[in-house]
């Protein structure tokens, strides 16, 4: 089946010390997203690439970065993590943007659950 | 700019109850609109979705239709069962994917 895929699903780091996250998809999309969610509240999205342009959510702290080596992968690189990191990071593809007519829907993976000691 | 505004929880109902929550929504152009649902420790599932102005998303007897007038959107079933019980996200898309604050639905048996 197509679907998105995270590895981990739990990750414990220190304070501190850098995390990489990664997601990778079979859905063959342009679109790649990472949101950070904390407490069943409203994912936050931190950043997304349309196919290798990569764009960041003005309020996302640099603290957080993103690469897209190609189609099916997807890292999230944590350089510093704070307590305040701690929360569900959760990946996201589409099909493509917004056409004007057309907004495509988002397919998320089961997400990775980051721990920062 | 463009928002959900969701129903407020936590709601708990009995099995077999009749489920609605509320959604409405303000955008520019012409949105997207979707419901979503987060089993604990999970990923957001695609529930149901709605492209256009009256258009009724359907899916595990949930339904939702794009009520342009009132601009809502708003998600009903006629009776839940234990295993629905989850965190439920409305959202709207056009440049970007506005969530809803969600709404965690507990089913009593």
């Amino acid at each position: 089946d197509a679907m998105v895929i995270q590895n981990p699903r739990y990750q414990v780091t220190q304070f501190g010390k850098p995390v990489t996250l990664s997601c990778s998809q079979t859905l063959n999309h342009n679109v790649m997203y990472w949101y950070q969610q904390k407490s069943s509240q409203a994912p936050k999205l931190l950043f997304h690439y349309y196919d290798k342009d990569f764009n960041n959510e003005a309020d996302t702290p640099d603290n957080f970065q993103s690469r897209r080596p190609n189609t099916s992968f997807c890292f999230l690189d944590i350089r510093s993590p704070g307590l305040g990191d701690a929360a569900m990071y959760l990946c996201a593809t589409s099909r493509d943007r917004y056409t004007g007519t057309a907004a495509y829907e988002q397919y998320f993976g089961p997400g990775t659950r980051l721990t920062v000691t | 700019g463009n928002s959900v505004t969701q129903m407020e929880g936590p709601v708990t109902l009995s099995e077999e109850a009749f489920l609605t929550i509320n959604c409405t929504y303000t955008a520019t152009g012409y949105p997207s609109l979707f419901w979503y649902v987060q089993y604990p420790g999970e990923g957001l599932q695609l529930l149901l979705k709605a492209t256009k102005a009256d258009d009724k998303g359907s899916n595990k007897g949930f339904e939702a239709t794009y009520r342009k007038e009132t601009t809502s959107f708003h998600l009903e079933k006629g009776s839940v069962q234990v295993s629905d019980s989850a965190v439920y996200f409305c959202a709207l898309r056009t440049n970007d994917m506005r969530f809803g604050a969600g709404t965690r639905l507990t089913v009593k048996p």
